[in-house]
């Protein structure tokens, strides 16, 4: 069965500071996509990636936050300077066009 | 107002009873998943709809998209199928976001 990875599982970092998620999509997947979940909360969407450009972003997805795929392989999440409320697990997610879209494990992130 | 609705919020069941976990959602769609969200937090994507029925051993998923509701029926359920099970849409129109119900929490006891 094929997997998203998704590093590091759980993060705990200090306010303002930067930080980078780490996601290894199903390598013949075309699309990548961001979401966060805060503590008993529902999944939002941040962010889908398509052909090396942001096809689509929430309007939680401001300027602090950026993705990239620097290698082909590796899809990231970066936050800037974190706030408190940046508090949340993050899920990569993957999928081809009209197919079953596959998470990862969830990274996460927790800002003092 | 959600755009996708689920009910129960909670459900609590006892081993070998048949489950339906319903979603209504307010927008059009090109495709509806359920997915299964365990403890840990890990999700699992059951079934990605856009019409009639799909069957996956013990999980049956059905849409009827004129009255925007689906369902999710566990047949026999064990234990093990504790877990939240998510609603998610993904809207009709040039969009592969998808939105997100809040869950519904089963426990199954033996």
């Amino acid at each position: 069965e094929p997997e998203v990875t998704q590093t590091p599982s759980h993060q705990v970092t200090q306010m303002g500071q930067e930080v980078i998620l780490r996601c290894v999509p199903i390598s013949n997947h075309l699309y990548f996509y961001w979401y966060r979940q805060i503590l008993g909360q529902k999944v939002e969407f941040l962010v889908s990636f398509y052909n090396n450009e942001i096809s689509e972003k929430s309007e939680i997805f401001d300027d602090q936050f950026s993705v990239e795929r620097p290698d082909g392989s590796n899809f990231t999440l970066k936050i800037r300077s974190t706030k408190l409320e940046d508090s949340a697990m993050y899920f990569c997610a993957s999928s081809t066009v009209g197919y079953t879209i596959y998470f990862g494990e969830g990274s996460w992130l927790t800002v003092v | 107002k959600n755009e996708v609705e689920q009910s129960p919020q909670n459900l609590t069941a006892q081993e070998g009873e048949f489950i339906t976990i319903n979603c209504s959602y307010s927008v059009g769609i090109s495709a509806l998943h359920w997915l299964q969200q365990h403890p840990g937090g890990g999700i699992v994507s059951l079934f990605m709809l856009s019409s009639g029925k799909k069957k996956h051993g013990r999980l049956i998923a059905t849409i009827n998209i004129q009255e925007k509701h689906s369902s999710l029926h566990i047949t026999a359920s064990h234990p093990r199928d504790s877990a939240v099970y998510i609603c998610a849409v993904a809207r009709a129109g040039n969009t592969d976001k998808l939105i997100f119900g809040t869950g519904t929490r089963l426990q199954v006891f033996p």
